[in-house]
Formats: structure tokens, sequence, C-alpha cells
């Protein structure tokens, strides 16, 4: 069974205070990874898709890398503006298995403080 | 630029009752998937559509259906109504063929409370 493990629960940083957000996974056959903000009571709001090892792909402050076990999230100098929950997703099946749903991680709570 | 459309946005139902979710993907995508949320937890996947036919299924009740339409758009039907199914439904859509790898944008949701 494919498995997303997000840490930490939850992060307070102080208005630029760089820090990274973890996103661990098992899956049969990655097929991409995944990253979501989701702001209370609101749909997720992709942010970036990551294929391979290495990767690695940039938007503002934040910055999303992969390696063949993990993924992680760097905020850099953030704003309270970034405060918002983060979710990892993979989407996994080898063999053409998969029809794109969407394995999600349980968030990381981000909250920037003036 | 268009974004996913959910309606209602807000829906009260009382045990029993069924309910009619809604989704109108993004113009030209044409697959739709289904995701609840409960407080606090992150989405899980329920069902999903390519091309009007249902392409993957997951931990979606029996008492659940759902299907897509000429027009693409996709409704999810609730019946027998749980305390249990209280949570947030979201709709996603991308576009792509079956397997295709392609970045799924969701809608603002539908909140669902059941008493």
């Amino acid at each position: 069974e494919d498995q997303v493990t997000q840490s930490p629960e939850a992060l307070r940083l102080q208005e630029g205070e760089s820090s990274s957000l973890n996103c661990s996974y098992t899956v049969s056959g990655l097929r991409g990874l995944f990253w979501y903000r989701q702001d209370p009571g609101k749909g997720p709001e992709f942010l970036f898709t990551l294929y391979s090892a290495g990767e690695e792909k940039e938007k503002e402050r934040l910055k999303a890398t992969l390696t063949k076990k993990e993924s992680f999230l760097h905020i850099t100098a953030p704003k309270p503006e970034d405060s918002a929950t983060y979710l990892c997703a993979v989407q996994a099946g080898a063999g053409g298995t998969s029809y794109g749903k969407l394995t999600f991680g349980q968030g990381t709570i981000l909250t920037v403080h003036p | 630029a268009a974004g996913v459309i959910q309606s209602p946005r807000h829906l009260i139902k009382e045990k029993r009752e069924t309910a009619t979710l809604k989704c109108y993907p993004i113009p030209r995508h044409d697959t739709v998937y289904w995701y609840q949320q409960g407080p606090g937890q992150d989405p899980q996947f329920l069902i999903s559509f390519y091309e009007k036919m249902q392409s993957d299924k997951g931990s979606i009740p029996d008492r659940f259906s759902a299907q897509q339409f000429s027009d693409y758009h996709s409704e999810l039907n609730m019946s027998s109504l749980e305390l249990g199914d209280s949570a947030l439904y979201f709709c996603a859509s991308s576009h792509g063929p079956r397997g295709g790898l392609y970045e799924q944008y969701f809608g603002p949701g539908t909140r669902l409370t059941v008493t």
C-alpha cells in the first residue's frame, strides 16, 4: 500500500526564518510527486510536480526537491502570507495501473509570524 | 484562468437523506476525480472518470455513486447519509489520457454537514 508521511505536523516560523518541510513516501512505482498548498476551508492549490530523483523546481520563496525516498519543500525568507497547510501527494502505479489518483500525506501546518 | 467549479458550496442534510454534488471541470479537461476530506485529515480519493467512463475507484461507500456526463461535468450522489459523511468534498480535474501524469487542479469544495 502506498504511504506518504509528512513532517513536522506543524511548524511555526518567524518572518524571514527559512526552513524545510519533509515528505517521505513508499510507493510501488512512483510516477510523480505533487506539492499543494491548502488554506482553511479551501481546495488544495497546485504548487509543483516532481517526476524523478534529483529534480528541483522553484516558485517565488518555495523550492521543491526529490530523492528516491523523500521530497523537501524549502521555504526561504517566509512571509505571513505563506501560512497554510502544505500537502504532499504521490501518483503511483507501475505498469500503467494507475489512473491518476493521488495519495496524500497528512500535511504540515505552517504558521509564519510577523 | 477558469477553475474547477463545484456546487453547492455548502449543504446541510439530515441522516438518511440524499445529496447530489456537482463538479464542472476546467475547460478541455477530460478527467475528473472526487476526494473526501474529513476535519483535520488529508484528502482521500473516492472515484475518478476519464472520458465519461469510471477509471479508478477508491474508498467510496456503496451508498455513493457518481458519473461523468457528455459535457464532462460530474455528479456525486450520496444516499442514506450518515453523520460520518460530514466532510469537505473536493473535485479535481486534469487533462490527459488514462494513466497519464498530469497535474490535478482542485475546486473550492462542497462542505457537507449531516445532522
